[in-house]
Parts: C-alpha cells; sequence; structure tokens
C-alpha cells in the first residue's frame, strides 16, 4: 500500500523556521520527482516546489524562491521542505506528491500555520 | 492576466453533460500544452482525473469513469473537461495544471454543482 505521511507542521510566527518531512512507502521513491503542494484555508492548490527523482534539478515558485529549500533522500524514502522566513500567506496545509506524470499518490497533508 | 483561467462556478444537472473550461494564457499555446485535470472533494486532497493534449496523447487516471474526458478549443485557447451524465457524486471542485516556464501552474478552480 502507497502511503506519503507529511510531518513537521505547527504553528510558528512571522519570520521563523520550521521543516516539513514527507515519509513514503510502498512505490519506488527514487524514481519519481516529488512535489510540495499547499492549500490555503478556502482556497485553491497552489505548487510550491519540486525536484528532480536523483536530487535535481529542483524548481521554486516565485512566492517561495529564496526562502524554501526542497530536498530528497532516497536512502530514507523521505522527502523535505525547509522553510524559512515565513509569512502569514504562507499558512497552508501542505502536500507531497509525485503530480504531474507520476502516479497519483496524495499524503493527508500537514497543517502549516504563521500567526503574530 | 493568470496563467490558466477557470470560471468560478457551474451548475448542471443529473444526467446532463458539463463542460468545464482552462483558458490559457495570450502566449502559451493550448495546441502544445498537456492540460491536467484533478478533482477534489471537502478534507481531501486534489485527485488526478486525467490528462490531455491530444486524442493520440492522453491518459486517464485511475479508475476514473470514461465519461470524463478530455479536450481542446483552439480558437478559445483553452482545455475542456467534459462530464458526461452527470451524477451526485460529481459535485466537487476542479482544477486545471499545466507545466509552464519550470513550474506547475493549477487553475483557480471551477465549483460545480449538480442540482
Amino acid at each position: 500500500e502507497v502511503q506519503l505521511l507529511e510531518s513537521g507542521g505547527g504553528l510558528v510566527q512571522p519570520g521563523g523556521s520550521l521543516r516539513l518531512s514527507c515519509a513514503a512507502s510502498g512505490f519506488t521513491f527514487s524514481s519519481y520527482g516529488m512535489n510540495w503542494v499547499r492549500q490555503a484555508p478556502g482556497k485553491g492548490p497552489e505548487w510550491v516546489s519540486v525536484i528532480g527523482a536523483s536530487g535535481s534539478p529542483t524548481y521554486y515558485a516565485d512566492s517561495v524562491k529564496g526562502r524554501f529549500t526542497i530536498s530528497k533522500d532516497n536512502s530514507k524514502s523521505t522527502l523535505y521542505l525547509q522553510m524559512n522566513s515565513l509569512r502569514a500567506e504562507d499558512t497552508a496545509i501542505y502536500y507531497c506528491t509525485p503530480l504531474g506524470d507520476g502516479p497519483d499518490y496524495w499524503g493527508q497533508g500537514t497543517l502549516v500555520t504563521v500567526y503574530s | 492576466q493568470a496563467v490558466l483561467t477557470q470560471p468560478s462556478s457551474l451548475s448542471a444537472s443529473p444526467g446532463a453533460s458539463a463542460s468545464l473550461t482552462c483558458t490559457l494564457r495570450s502566449g502559451i499555446n493550448v495546441g502544445t500544452s498537456r492540460i491536467y485535470w484533478y478533482q477534489q472533494k471537502p478534507g481531501s486532497p486534489p485527485q488526478f482525473l486525467l490528462r490531455y493534449k491530444s486524442d493520440s496523447d492522453k491518459q486517464q487516471g485511475s479508475g476514473v469513469p470514461s465519461r470524463f474526458s478530455g479536450s481542446k478549443d483552439a480558437s478559445a485557447n483553452a482545455g475542456i473537461l467534459l462530464i458526461s451524465g452527470l451524477q451526485s457524486e460529481d459535485e466537487a471542485d476542479y482544477y486545471c495544471m499545466i507545466w509552464h516556464n519550470n513550474a506547475w501552474v493549477f487553475g483557480g478552480g471551477t465549483k460545480l454543482t449538480v442540482l
């Protein structure tokens, strides 16, 4: 059974940092590029970042470029998102997913709330 | 101007067909674009429905009924998700997506009401 388990979300003040993790199982994680997609309350999904199957290339949405860093540890089948300089507008549920032409796997997400 | 524009809402009757549009920004050619469609119901992540570029380059999501299909309207520079034989369980939010300038881009979504 395929599982994507996101963790690391929580409450943080503006300017703070969080590191999200996504533990994958049930499929060959190393074969697929992976994405972070977020969804603010009551809004549509917003793509955040993508990383290639072997760890490169990486691309970011303009809204997070320079603040977020995506990484992938294929030996641990885990995807990461280091989020720095957090802003109120980063408040959302964060999902990891292959997206695009990869298999349609989604976790239940992890909630990040940036409050002052 | 947004990269992808979707009408915010659409209503249709059970058993009827619904055509959901996704208009690409001027300068982005729908003819060369693969358009992905997702369905999202409250409390769940988006679910892949299908991908459509042409009749020879398309993919249906696993378990997605054939009454969901994709097409394009080149004159409108738009992708289309056609849902035939509407059922109450089709009531959901629908999002289109493309890969553009090294980024995945979602449309703003269409809320489909079946009544």
